[in-house]
């Protein structure tokens, strides 16, 4: 079946940082979407990318959708305190893959005071 | 209530226990979702409903019995389960099932 790999798996970041992660894809996908992830909670929707090549922001969070269509990225700037928390990328194929997201693993981010 | 709602938020229940989970969407769409989340796994999509409907049952065991009795609401039967199951029970929805999902808080389940 189809796989995301996201990168890296874990961060530890001092507060004021930027940060950088990505996901990418052996196949295309027409959807792009990152989520975070706080203890005990579900994933809270961050930033949805239709076309490639779209960048799209969401305050200090910036997205973008490979021109590829098989990678994505996503960046944090001048991280706070509350940014810690897993952060999933997932995408979805479309076609007959109707209604399947696929995610990738997470990324875990620190961010020390 | 705004958002998506599951019930109960956590779950203790031994093997020969049958329990249920319910989630609710006060979104106004069409379709919902089950996944499973487990330590160090991605999330696994279980089942997809688009207009109560059951579109999708991704290879799940018989153990786990959906129900959707309207666009709204979604409830997991559970009967007989194994220690395994343990896991983060998540539910979704989205205006249609090609666009961005929307999670509720999670059940936690654990399985004696």
């Amino acid at each position: 079946g189809q796989q995301l790999n996201q990168s890296p798996q874990s961060m530890f970041i001092q507060e004021g940082e930027d940060v950088s992660m990505n996901c990418t894809s052996s196949s295309i996908f027409n959807t792009w979407l990152w989520y975070k992830q706080d203890p005990g909670e579900g994933p809270v929707l961050l930033i949805a990318l239709y076309k490639a090549g779209e960048l799209t922001s969401n305050g200090r969070l910036t997205a973008q959708f490979g021109i590829t269509r098989k990678d994505s990225f996503l960046n944090i700037s001048a991280s706070i305190p509350s940014d810690v928390g897993i952060y999933f990328c997932a995408g979805h194929a479309g076609g007959t893959s109707y209604g399947k997201l696929t995610f990738g693993q997470g990324t875990i981010l620190t961010v020390h005071p | 209530e705004t958002g998506v709602t599951q019930t109960p938020r956590h779950l203790v229940m031994g093997m020969t226990n049958k329990k249920s989970l319910k989630c609710e969407q006060h979104l106004g769409h069409n379709a919902m979702y089950w996944y499973k989340q487990s330590a160090k796994k991605p999330l696994e999509l279980m089942f997809v409903y688009n207009f109560k409907e059951q579109t999708e049952n991704n290879s799940v065991p018989s153990r786990f019995s959906p129900e959707c009795p309207n666009s709204s609401h979604l409830f997991l039967h559970l009967h007989t389960l194994q220690p395994e199951d343990s896991a983060l029970y998540l539910c979704a929805s989205s205006q249609g099932t090609g666009y961005e999902q929307y999670f509720g808080p999670g059940t936690r389940l654990t399985v004696t």
